[in-house]
Formats: structure tokens, C-alpha cells, sequence
């Protein structure tokens, strides 16, 4: 059973446009990190939300996390080909230990 | 300070093999999580360990095991392969295994082939 969706699966743009992706579920979560993914690697955390409304920055991204903690949305202003990268959210299930579920993910491609 | 290693990068197995991926956490870390990422089902918990004790345990069935030295490393074994058990297999360290805020540092991943 996927606990997280993520929208858009796929998403193309070219250099400087703005972007959101989504992370959802019917789920309630402690907390939720988004993390970034590049070929051969392993992911690579971006941010932590904790708090209901939360709004975190991080240079041109911004992190939201759902006044219910259900949901996340990440927003991309003028993007960049270095921000290209499979795009991440995980939920924290519980509060003991660490014990993550993943949405599947949004790949994102940025044109120069 | 040196990043989680996990050894081998690479792994060609046939199926009915077993397989045993290792992987070091960041120096001072004493949780190490085990991933499975693969295209169709993405990243998936498999387990968790702290203390050389498993605390936590995704759904994966018994051919899939690991342990914890008193160094903090961390190996996992898969029995009686399966093609299905292709994946890229993730290992994390966290500094306070406290809770679901903590940052976790993943490995490069361990790309396992099955024949």
C-alpha cells in the first residue's frame, strides 16, 4: 500500500521557470523530509517540516507542510539544470526510531 | 568526516544465491536503516538497527535479514535470491535515533543484479 502519492511523476521544464510538486497522503505524519536524488547516488536530505503550516525556504526552494500533516508541496523558483534530480518525500510513521515511508517520487528535468 | 560507505557498489548474483551488502555509518552514528529502491515500487523501508538491536522492521519477508556489529556497522543478507530482489539497496545513519526529525545520511547505494 503506497501511504505517500507525489504529482507530478514526471516534469520537463526549461531554465528559469517556476515548478511545485506534491506529496500526499491520507496519512497523518510526525514529520516529512524531502530529499534530492541524482544518478548513482543516494538521497541527499533538503529539508525537515515538522509543524502543521510549516513554510521553510532554502534558497530558491520553499517547503510547505500541510496544516493537517497530510500533505507537503516543494516549490522551485527560477529553476536551474542543477536542479535536476529525482525528488523525494518521506514520512516519518511514529515517533520511535527511524521508520520512513517514501512516496515514489517526482523526476524532475531542467533544460538549459 | 567520512559519508556512510557500503560495500560492494556492485553485485551480480544468479537466483537461489544469498548475498550480504555491508555498509559503515558516518563515525558517531548509531543507527544504521536498510532501503530497497527499485523503479516499480521506489524506496522501501526494510529495516532498522540501534544498539546491534533491530528496532524497527518494514514488509519484507524472512529471506531478508541484517545485523549490527558493536562498531555501529551494519550488514544485511538476502537468502535464496529472486529476480524480483534486483534493486539498489540503501543504507542510512542517523546521529539520535530520537525520532522521525532526524536526519538521516544515506550510503551510495549497493546495485544488486540478480540472473
Amino acid at each position: 500500500t503506497q501511504l505517500l502519492e507525489q504529482s507530478p511523476q514526471f516534469l520537463s521544464i526549461q531554465e528559469g521557470e517556476n515548478l511545485t510538486v506534491y506529496c500526499n497522503s491520507s496519512s497523518v505524519f510526525s514529520s516529512l523530509q524531502w530529499y534530492r536524488q541524482e544518478p548513482g547516488e543516494g538521497p541527499v536530505l533538503l529539508v525537515t517540516v515538522v509543524t502543521g503550516g510549516e513554510v521553510k525556504k532554502l534558497k530558491r526552494l520553499t517547503f510547505q507542510f500541510g496544516d493537517a500533516r497530510k500533505d507537503s508541496s516543494l516549490h522551485i523558483t527560477a529553476a536551474q539544470p542543477g536542479d535536476t534530480g529525482l525528488y523525494l518525500c518521506a514520512g516519518a510513521r511514529g515517533n520511535y526510531g527511524q521508520n520512513f515511508v517514501f512516496g515514489p517520487g517526482t523526476r524532475l528535468s531542467v533544460l538549459p | 568526516k567520512a559519508g556512510v560507505t557500503q560495500t560492494p557498489r556492485y553485485l551480480i548474483k544468479t537466483r537461489g544465491q544469498q548475498v550480504t551488502l555491508s555498509c559503515s555509518p558516518i563515525s558517531g552514528h548509531r543507527s544504521v536503516s536498510w532501503y530497497q529502491q527499485t523503479p516499480g515500487q521506489g524506496l522501501q523501508f526494510l529495516f532498522e538497527y540501534f544498539s546491534e538491536t533491530q528496532r524497527n522492521k518494514g514488509n519484507f519477508p524472512g529471506r531478508f535479514s541484517g545485523r549490527q556489529f558493536s562498531n555501529s556497522r551494519s550488514e544485511m543478507n538476502v537468502s535464496t535470491l529472486e529476480l524480483g530482489d534486483s534493486a539498489l539497496y540503501l543504507c542510512a545513519s542517523t546521529l539520535v535515533p530520537a525520532g522521525g526529525t532526524d536526519t538521516q545520511y544515506f550510503g551510495p547505494g549497493t546495485r544488486l543484479t540478480v540472473l
